[in-house]
């Protein structure tokens, strides 16, 4: 059983505020990342992070961003929320040093942000 | 660039009955792996089955089974017995590089299955 985990599961907040989604693992993973979820399913990978202080972009431009200050603790912050940020944001993280390592990532519950 | 095509959006069976998934890929790598995940509505992905490319044995695992065949690059999932509980999105993904020679995963578009009693 994967342990990592994402807080808070559900978030209604109005336009124009701060928030940030928090993701914690315990597992120790260097790799972690943030995809976002639209209601038509598709998962898009919009940040990624090699290990401590190490982030990328990823696949489809976001205007949140991520620190990754510990290991274990991979937060995305949005500066100023707008309906347009309605989505399911996923956490996941995946074992492995560097380089590809081909193994499975373990995902979070997920965090649904609602922005009125 | 790598791709991963789930022709079937959603799946709709009664219990009891088979289903098979399907999973095409595109890939210029020579080595690779696939995976498959389980989205139930909770919303969490769950892990299922991570292959690679250089083993094309079919696997299963209970009511589980998976179908890799290289020559159509296919990667299909079968669920016998379906019961409701299986009811959930399921994803196929193919690793891929990423920049610093590190990597991410490609996921489908996702197949919605839904099993009534």
């Amino acid at each position: 059983e994967a342990d990592i985990y994402q807080t808070p599961r559900y978030l209604v907040i109005g336009t124009g505020k701060k928030i940030t989604l928090e993701c914690s693992q315990t597992m120790g993973h260097d790799k972690m990342y943030w995809y976002q979820q639209d209601p038509g399913m598709e998962l898009h990978l919009i940040h990624y992070s090699y290990g401590v202080n190490s982030t990328e972009k990823g696949d489809l431009s976001s205007e949140s961003t991520v620190s990754r200050i510990r290991t274990e603790h991979f937060p995305l912050t949005l500066e100023s929320a707008r309906p347009s940020h309605t989505s399911q944001y996923l956490c996941a993280s995946t074992a492995g040093v560097g380089g590809r390592t081909y193994n499975e990532q373990f995902f979070g519950p997920g965090t649904r942000l609602t922005v009125l | 660039a790598q791709k991963v095509t789930q022709a079937q959006t959603e799946i709709s069976v009664v219990e009891k009955e088979d289903v098979t998934l399907d999973c095409v890929y595109e890939t210029r790598d020579t080595t690779y792996y696939l995976f498959w995940y389980k989205q139930p509505p909770s919303g969490e992905l769950v892990f299922l089955i991570r292959r690679n490319s250089f083993d094309e044995q079919n696997e299963i695992s209970g009511r589980y089974s998976w179908n890799f065949q290289k020559s159509t690059s296919s990667f299909n999932f079968t669920i016998t017995a379906s019961q409701v509980v299986d009811s959930a999105v399921y994803f196929c993904a193919l690793s891929e590089a990423f920049r610093g020679g590190s990597e991410k995963l490609v996921f489908g578009k996702g197949t919605k299955l839904t099993v009534n009693p």
